[in-house]
């Protein structure tokens, strides 16, 4: 079963611009972790922010969390038309052991 | 570039075959997990392997099973085929100990049963 929801399915946005998607989860969580795909291939890991983190940044991402509303937020500032691709949350409830509980995803294309 | 390989990249079988997706994973990394990801959909976990012994299983039926080997590679075995189980799979693998909850993924296979 699908833990998260990305918001929104798609985005659509002219390079330069910033993009935000958004994340919501059910249950509480360990952490949090943000994931790129390009073109239905391998996913690429992000960023991961714990439950005791409220923001984070790496390069031009920032990742928020506010575990009161289950929800995650990630920004990525500058698009490039190389950011291209779908963007998934996925959530542990247990570290060092339990599985990534994925979304559905966010669409993102950038055009230059 | 995450170090961890699959193959096939693609295959198509027919229902009611069986079918065989191999992972490499990196050196040191003894944990490895299998997803399925259909079109459109995020990656949905099937099992875990933890130094050769499942430990972890999402829900997915039995004839989904899997093989852990000492050289970090694995293997996942799907029976009875059936048209639903066309999807991109997914093998990911993380250092010994869970020492870090982030997961290395391989390009995937894209099964397709007609």
């Amino acid at each position: 079963s699908q833990q998260g929801e990305e918001d929104p399915q798609a985005l659509s946005i002219q390079e330069g611009e910033n993009a935000t998607m958004n994340c919501s989860y059910k249950t509480s969580i360990n952490n949090l972790q943000w994931y790129r795909q390009n073109s239905g291939r391998g996913l690429v890991h992000l960023i991961l922010i714990r439950s005791n983190e409220r923001e984070k940044h790496s390069g031009r991402l920032r990742v928020t969390l506010d575990t009161s509303k289950k929800s995650s937020s990630l920004l990525i500032t500058a698009s490039r038309a190389a950011d291209t691709a779908s963007y998934f949350c996925a959530t542990v409830t247990n570290s060092g052991n339990t599985p990534l509980v994925f979304g559905k995803g966010t669409r993102l294309s950038v055009i230059a | 570039e995450t170090g961890v390989t699959q193959s096939p990249t693609h295959l198509i079988k027919t229902r009611g075959q069986q079918v065989t997706l191999r992972c490499s994973s990196q050196s040191g990394h003894n944990t490895v997990s299998w997803y399925q990801q259909a079109l459109g959909q995020g990656p949905q976990f099937i099992f875990q392997y933890y130094r050769e012994e499942e430990n972890g299983r999402g829900n997915f039926p039995p004839r989904f099973s899997g093989l852990q080997f000492p050289n970090y590679s694995s293997e996942l075995n799907v029976n009875a085929l059936e048209l639903d189980d066309s999807a991109l799979y997914l093998c990911a693998s993380r250092p010994r100990g869970g020492i870090t909850d982030t997961q290395y993924f391989g390009p995937g296979t894209r099964l397709t049963v007609l």
